[in-house]
């Protein structure tokens, strides 16, 4: 399968504790976004990153919330002190190149399959 | 504020007719419109997008049309087909602050229910 994979799928964490979400963008792809989609809510943009860097953190919250993207391995979002607001989906995105070949074929993103985190 | 806006959460159609999605926005400086179909459990996955320097893009039986005037866009499915039932997301592209790269600003998504 050569998708963007996100893992686990399901994530289960006490108030408190932390939740650390992972990304594997697809073969190639060097741009990941991270978006979460809270209930009865549409996706939300949180952080972009390229390799070792941090492009765009702006969505993010504040506190509690980062983002990494090594030169070696999956990207990871850390979630710290999880409360139960933080319950949602995560979504990871990958792209080739900044998204700019849109056409009507290519939109430049890929998403995963998403990470459930309910905060019990 | 949301800047894009999808007023209706769902929508229920007999199969064979036609399917009406719409999205408002607020941003006219957008480069293009896309339409996102989510199924539960899974990512969303690109369906077809609209550039803002067209009124129209087709793609088989999806069919997009862009009214700037109105800064209303709408998603045309023809025949629907209960595969088609999922979450529909339209998505604005804007650039990011560092002007860098871009991020999708999604609607809230209506949920289609094709009836067999």
């Amino acid at each position: 399968n050569a998708g963007v994979m996100q893992n686990p799928r399901h994530l289960v964490r006490r108030r408190g504790q932390e939740a650390r979400l992972r990304c594997s963008p697809m073969k190639g792809h060097s741009h990941v976004y991270w978006y979460r989609q809270l209930p009865e809510e549409g996706l939300k943009f949180m952080v972009y990153l390229q390799k070792e860097n941090i492009i765009d953190e702006s969505g993010m919250p504040k506190e509690r919330f980062s983002a990494e993207f090594p030169k070696e391995g999956p990207s990871i979002l850390r979630i710290q002190q999880v409360v139960r607001g933080d319950s949602a989906a995560y979504f990871c995105a990958s792209s080739l190149t900044l998204g700019d070949r849109i056409d009507g074929t290519n939109h430049g993103y890929t998403f995963g399959s998403g990470t459930r985190l309910t905060v019990v | 504020d949301q800047q894009v806006k999808q007023n209706s959460p769902s929508l229920s159609v007999q199969e064979g007719r036609i399917s009406i999605l719409n999205c408002d926005y607020t941003n006219s400086m957008f480069d293009y419109f896309l339409w996102y179909k989510k199924y539960p459990a899974e990512g969303p996955t690109f369906l077809i997008s609209i550039s803002s320097i067209k009124d129209k893009n087709e793609d088989g039986r999806f069919t997009v049309f862009l009214n700037k005037s109105a800064k209303h866009l709408s998603l045309h499915i023809v025949p629907s087909q209960p595969g088609d039932s999922a979450v529909y997301f339209c998505a604005e592209i804007v650039l990011l602050s560092s002007g860098s790269a871009r991020q999708l600003t999604f609607g809230s998504g209506t949920q289609l229910t094709v009836l067999p």
